[in-house]
């Protein structure tokens, strides 16, 4: 009964390559979202969308393209990888209804390496 | 441009001590302030929310504080246990998303 779930967990790919990553709420929540913590262990925010739709997109490059098919899940799709994607990515959701605050509850995370 | 800072980076305590954990942020206009802990190779997981309008929350052996128009918040650990060696990491919410401090790394020794 996993609150937030994300495939795989690993994922170790060739410099030039696509690749995506599956995130899965089972909350409930309306607003997911997609972080990065990169080798220095420093996590920021990447994406965020509410019901399907994008409300934020912190500068990051078009090579990363979310999708919401529905509001329980947030792919992330990555084309032509570069050395620099890697890192570990994490998913996270949060609720929208009042008196919950904006307690974020995330995944475990998919550490990408790109050799 | 929200700045969120984690003093000090990293902790060793024997077992038992109580110990406190420092975040500061340069812009006080949040909406809250979460703490949340990490262990190796695992997420996020939330441990306190404070909202701007709180000055502490607590839980259990945990309470956190937030004084907001100095750009402050600690989180009290009592009692500390092995079991509570992670990174604990800071993150406030304001009109951008949660920005995250850079953690402190607690260790605990038996």
């Amino acid at each position: 009964d996993t609150a937030v779930s994300q495939t795989p967990k690993y994922l170790v790919t060739q410099m030039g390559n696509d690749k995506s990553i599956k995130c899965e709420q089972n909350l409930g929540h309306d607003t997911m979202y997609w972080y990065k913590q990169d080798s220095k262990k420093f996590l920021k925010i990447m994406f965020s969308y509410n019901n399907k739709e994008l409300i934020i997109n912190e500068t990051v490059p078009n090579r990363f393209s979310p999708k919401s098919p529905d509001k329980a899940h947030l792919n992330l799709h990555i084309n032509s990888l570069e050395l620099g994607d890697s890192a570990v990515y994490f998913c996270a959701s949060s609720p929208r209804t009042s008196g919950s605050g904006d307690t974020q509850y995330f995944g475990p995370g998919t550490r990408l390496t790109v050799l | 441009k929200q700045e969120v800072t984690q003093i000090p980076a990293a902790l060793s305590v024997p077992e038992g001590e109580n110990l406190v954990l420092n975040c500061s942020f340069t812009d006080s206009a949040i909406y809250n302030l979460q703490w949340f802990r990490q262990d190796p190779g695992k997420g996020l997981t939330s441990l306190l929310l404070i909202q701007s309008s709180q000055r502490e929350q607590t839980s259990g052996r945990l309470n956190a504080s937030l004084d907001k128009s100095s750009g402050r918040s600690t989180l009290y650990i009592a009692a500390s246990q092995p079991g509570d060696s992670a990174t604990y990491l800071c993150a406030v919410r304001g009109n951008t998303p949660l920005v995250f401090g850079k953690g402190t790394r607690l260790s605990v020794i038996a």
